[in-house]
């Protein structure tokens, strides 16, 4: 079946930093590939997409390419700021046995420190 | 156009009470889904629905039923609540190119 693997967390950076969050994934077929944010108290929101093999994904500064070689869609940011801290969730979209799919990550916290 | 709500926001039940959470959206999606969060787990799924009059289980739908008597509302009912379902619930909505809109969430304790 579909799985999606998250680096385990907390991740912990300085402002400014670079943020790698790594995501893998196992699927059948061509899935969609997304991020989701969920900051504190609320529920997920889209962060960005991407529908198929090499499409990048980005918003907000934030970016994520699909690499289909291999499995991956890693979430970036160049610079990241206080107000980025929240839980990330990689997720994938498929068809998995004639029925529309959406499997998610187990989430990635990330806390930015002035 | 308010995307996805949920009722109640908080709720506090005693061992064995029952109760309803109501999920609405407004985007007309067909598909919709019920989501329990706890800590260390991620999200697992309790039940989905693909239309209007469908309900199917997902990973973890013991002790929940649901309804989904209109296409805007899905509902999540706990008949007989047990300190194990204290959690955040999530109801989302779906576009075809599975893209899902989550709503605020639902704090439950049982007690």
């Amino acid at each position: 079946g579909n799985s999606v693997t998250q680096m385990e967390g907390p991740v912990t950076l300085s402002e400014e930093a670079f943020l790698t969050i790594n995501c893998t994934y196992t699927a059948t077929g061509y899935p969609s590939l997304f991020w989701y944010v969920q900051y504190p108290g609320e529920g997920l929101q889209l962060l960005l997409k991407a529908t198929k093999a090499d499409d990048k994904g980005s918003n907000k500064g934030f970016e994520a390419t699909y690499r289909k070689e291999t499995t991956s869609f890693h979430l970036e940011k160049g610079s990241v700021q206080v107000s980025d801290s929240a839980v990330y969730f990689c997720a994938l979209g498929s068809n998995s046995g004639g029925y529309q799919k959406v499997t998610f990550g187990t989430g990635t916290k990330l806390q930015v420190i002035p | 156009n308010a995307g996805v709500t949920q009722t109640p926001k908080f709720r506090v039940l005693k061992t064995g009470q029952s109760m309803t959470l109501l999920c609405a959206q407004d985007m007309n999606h067909e598909y919709m889904y019920w989501y329990r969060q706890d800590p260390g787990m991620g999200l697992r799924l309790i039940h989905y629905s693909v239309g209007e009059g469908t309900t199917a289980k997902g990973e973890v739908p013991d002790g929940y039923n649901v309804s989904r008597l209109k296409k805007q509302n899905f509902l999540l009912g706990l008949e007989s609540a047990a300190p194990s379902q204290t959690s955040v619930y999530f109801c989302a909505s779906r576009t075809t190119y599975y893209e899902q809109y989550f709503g605020p969430g639902t704090r439950l304790t049982v007690t």
